[in-house]
């Protein structure tokens, strides 16, 4: 079953309106998260790295106020796109990564994205 | 430089082919290396993680060679169903991932 659950899968809405993104961990704890954002043909981009109780780490050339991150639990981090724009449409993955006890190397498992389609 | 690199591909090969991917990386001290599947219009899946003694995981192979900084991914008795982009993964600590801008495969009958 799935790691890491994203919500919504699709989502369409109108220009200037704010939508929500949910990223949860099933069954651990994830002090960070990462968002990503991908363009149709193209590799993920990553936007910023999600910290557990405090701010998010953003990538150069991101928005951080155009793109809010809140990271308010261990099994829940929210995307915002805020003022939405046609330009913002794509799909946005989210990613935490899973280390097991014994586990050597904590990979990263995704979430099943959430394509936004903004009008 | 790219911190990954990835040819992109594609590669068109017919069903039970044989076909090997190469990813290299710039940093030398980079950790932990894996390989992902992406299907179009789906999220990342991990295909496997690549050891330094190399591993075996049925018709996949993967290997690191440190010394050249680079990773490998072999598929045997290449299935239809294997057709996807390969994504290159390089863990630099523990929170610093790199992508490679992954390899398209596609296999025909």
């Amino acid at each position: 079953g799935a790691v890491v659950s994203q919500h919504p899968s699709r989502v369409i809405c109108k220009s200037g309106t704010s939508v929500k993104i949910e990223c949860r961990s099933l069954d651990f704890q994830a002090t960070t998260m990462f968002w990503y954002r991908q363009f149709p043909k193209q590799s993920l981009m990553l936007m910023a790295t999600s910290n557990e109780g405090s701010k998010a780490t953003y990538e150069q050339g991101v928005e951080k106020d155009k793109f809010l991150i809140n990271h308010a639990s261990l099994t829940l981090s929210t995307l915002t796109v805020t003022s939405a724009h046609p330009e913002d449409s794509s799909f946005y993955i989210c990613s935490a990564q899973l280390h097991l006890a014994g586990g050597p190397t904590g990979e990263l498992f995704f979430g099943e994205g959430s394509r936004l389609t903004v009008l | 430089r790219k911190e990954v690199e990835q040819d992109p591909g594609p590669f068109n090969v017919p069903e039970g082919a044989t076909v090997a991917f190469n990813c290299t990386y710039s940093n030398s001290a980079s950790q932990s290396f894996f390989w992902y599947r992406q299907d179009c219009r789906k999220e990342p899946k991990l295909l496997m993680s690549v050891y330094s003694s190399g591993n075996e995981d049925g018709r996949f192979t993967a290997q690191l060679n440190r010394a050249s900084q680079y990773i490998s991914l072999l598929i045997r008795d290449s299935k239809l169903s294997d057709s996807a982009t390969y994504l290159c993964v390089v863990k630099e600590n523990f929170n610093k991932f790199y992508f490679g801008s992954g390899t398209k495969l596609n296999v025909k009958p």
